[in-house]
């Protein structure tokens, strides 16, 4: 069975600091994929970046990396510069992937909180 | 381009009613999966819908229905509401056919049972 887990319940990060959630994870499907999600109090569930398990390079989307260690099965969020904006919950999730398959399994979350 | 939306935002609801929430998903998607978010908690997969059809089920009991219609939208239907069900209700969308396809998530249907 997929496991996901997260192992900081929350993180205080002074502002235009680079921060680092963490994420680690289980399943014996060699095909999956990871995704982290960024939840303000609204409750909007916001997509921030994906990495495939096959996926050669480490995935980046503007501010944010996944610093992505197949063996270790981690997939470890980084945000540079962070932003009084990114104050927020956020979510590691994990996909097999198969054809007709996209349910996702979910973390318990990191609540993040940045200081100015 | 509009992405996932979700209706209604907030409701108030008796225990032993009937819920519908409805969702559209994020233009070019087919497939729709609604999941609930207790507080506190991570969200929880309650099933997927694709080609009209449910496709994948969590561990939901059968209170919870659904429904896709032929333009993807979806509903997702409670019957006999308890006190936990009351939760956030996040519906997400997605193109099935698209390799490494990226999951979008609404902002959601909270849902309070009194």
């Amino acid at each position: 069975a997929q496991k996901i887990t997260q192992t900081q319940p929350g993180m205080f990060v002074q502002e235009k600091e680079a921060v680092t959630l963490d994420c680690t994870y289980d399943t014996s499907d060699p095909s999956y994929g990871l995704f982290w999600y960024k939840q303000p109090s609204s409750g909007e569930m916001i997509f921030l970046i994906y990495q495939g398990s096959y996926d050669q390079q480490n995935a980046t989307e503007g501010r944010y990396s996944l610093n992505f260690q197949k063996a270790r099965k981690s997939a470890n969020l980084v945000i540079s510069a962070s932003q009084l904006g990114d104050s927020a919950m956020y979510f590691c999730a994990m996909r097999e992937i198969y054809f007709g398959n996209e349910k996702l399994t979910f973390g318990t979350g990191t609540r993040l909180t940045i200081i100015p | 381009d509009a992405g996932v939306t979700q209706s209604p935002t907030h409701l108030i609801k008796t225990r032993g009613q009937q819920v519908t929430l409805r969702c559209s998903p994020k233009s070019g998607h087919d497939t729709v999966s609604w999941y609930q978010q207790a507080l506190g908690q991570g969200p929880q997969f309650i099933f997927q819908y694709y080609e009209e059809e449910e496709r994948q089920r969590g561990n939901f009991p059968d209170r919870f229905s659904g429904h896709q219609f032929p333009n993807y939208s979806s509903e997702l239907n409670v019957n006999a509401l308890l006190l936990g069900d009351s939760a956030l209700y996040l519906c997400a969308s997605s193109n099935n056919r698209a390799s490494g396809n990226t999951i979008y998530f609404g902002e959601g249907s909270w849902l309070t049972v009194v």
